[in-house]
């Protein structure tokens, strides 16, 4: 049953430290992406890359957000240093092309304490 | 801008009723539109889409939608609701942009209660 990893499921981290989320996307898929929800943002977009070449990372914020994918079965989001203002819950999605639907992960929470 | 609306933050509806969630959307072209279900402390799970084709289209759980062009609507529909159903409910569109990518853009969600 092919799904989307991502790890840990749930982080409690002290502001300033580094936070490493980790996305296994579906095997074959090219398409990944990185999501934040929240209570009051909803669904925001941070990332996307596709063949692991970042094409858009406009929603991330770029003094403390990466994301990289080292090879095409592992992708990372960092945050340095983390903020109380990032607990949120960070979901990783995979897929294919255009018409196809994007498969998503059970989601990293993270609290910054 | 190309996006997508949920109308109604809440949904309650009685067990057995019909259920209706609506969205609409604003896009370039011709709109590639999904709908996602969330339960408490899970992922967004695939419930169907449209792309081309029929503009009624069947997806699981006995969920449909119908895609109207002339309202730019695909409002998700279901016979019969069960307490089951209650859940988080997000419409998404995928969007093309210059140099050959597209995003996938969700709504605020709907939260739909169904009562017994």
């Amino acid at each position: 049953d092919a799904r989307v990893t991502q790890t840990p499921r749930h982080k409690v981290t002290e502001m300033g430290q580094e936070v490493t989320m980790r996305c296994q996307p579906i095997l074959g898929h090219n398409t990944v992406f990185w999501y934040r929800q929240t209570m009051m943002q909803g669904l925001e977009l941070l990332a996307y890359f596709r063949n692991r070449a970042p094409l858009d990372d406009s929603g991330m914020p770029k003094d403390r957000f990466s994301a990289e994918m080292p090879d095409a079965t592992l992708a990372t989001l960092k945050i340095q240093p983390s903020e109380p203002r990032d607990s949120a819950v960070y979901f990783c999605a995979s897929g294919l092309r255009r018409d196809t639907e994007a498969f998503f992960g059970q989601g990293t929470r993270l609290t910054v304490v | 801008a190309q996006s997508v609306a949920q109308p109604e933050d809440q949904v309650n509806v009685a067990e057995g009723n019909p259920l209706t969630v609506k969205c609409t959307y604003s896009v370039s072209g011709n709109p590639y539109l999904f709908w996602y279900v969330q339960y408490p402390n899970r992922g967004l799970q695939f419930l169907l889409k449209y792309i081309t084709g029929d503009n009624l289209v069947k997806g699981s759980y006995g969920f449909e939608a119908e895609f109207n062009k002339s309202q730019t609507s695909f409002h998700l529909k279901k016979p019969s609701a069960l307490v089951s159903d209650s859940a988080l409910y997000f419409c998404a569109v995928r969007v093309s942009f210059s140099g050959g990518y597209n995003k996938l853009i969700f709504g605020a969600g709907t939260r739909l209660a169904v009562h017994p």
